[in-house]
């Protein structure tokens, strides 16, 4: 069965610094990963896909993640954050022969001035 | 494009009543799916559809919630009876299965559920 772990409920960090969000999955299959970023009161916005190809995949405002086979890992990174990152971060998993996706339990991120 | 619109986004009920919230996907995606979100919580799977057919529900689906997609475009999240424990976001996402942006699953903002 596919599960996601993300290995921090809250992560701070002061803006223009560096954004790590960890993400640990488990699959048997080969997975299909997301990471979905969920600001205050709002729906669900996709950041960036991971679907077998480049294991190094760049989403929208500057984020990026690396596909990690061998940590089974699916870490969240960006250069510099910005306070318009403070939000919920979700790492997803997804089957390949399935359609449903199974969220991790969320990080908030918290960006200070 | 509009994305994926919800309808009500926020809906306070007393218990025992009955609710029904409206999805309308984004134009040309056959695949369609319910969500729930309780607070501190990442989303769970709800129900899917493909086109009309509901091919699945989670057996977090009592039989109070009852989903239809019956033209294959919108689709209904009707809760009968409504109890406490339902308070909750109900997300509305949808999909193509095919092309670039094949499987890449798409939601709308929600509807909040407050029971009282």
């Amino acid at each position: 069965a596919q599960s996601v772990t993300q290995l921090d409920s809250h992560v701070s960090v002061s803006e223009g610094t560096p954004v790590l969000l960890r993400c640990n999955y488990s699959s048997s299959y080969s997975p299909s990963l997301f990471w979905y970023v969920q600001h205050p009161n709002k729906g669900l916005q996709l950041l960036l896909k991971y679907t077998s190809a480049a294991t190094l995949v760049k989403g929208i405002n500057g984020f990026e993640a690396e596909f990690k086979k061998s940590e089974t890992s699916f870490h969240l990174t960006k250069p510099s954050a910005h306070m318009s990152d403070a939000a919920e971060y979700f790492c997803v998993v997804r089957m390949d022969s399935s359609y449903k996706l199974i969220f991790g339990s969320g990080t908030r991120l918290l960006v200070r001035p | 494009d509009t994305g994926v619109s919800q309808d009500p986004r926020h809906k306070i009920t007393k218990r025992g009543q009955n609710v029904t919230f409206r999805c309308d996907p984004i134009s040309e995606h056959n695949r369609l799916y319910w969500y729930r979100q309780t607070l501190g919580q990442g989303p769970e799977f709800l129900t899917y559809f493909q086109n009309e057919a509901q091919l699945e529900k989670s057996r977090l689906l009592s039989d109070r919630f009852s989903a239809e997609r019956p033209k294959g475009s919108f689709s209904t999240l009707e809760i009968q009876r409504t109890e406490q424990g339902d308070s909750a976001m109900y997300l509305c996402a949808s999909s193509v299965p095919q092309g670039v942006d094949g499987n890449t699953i798409y939601f709308g903002e929600g509807s909040w559920l407050t029971v009282v």
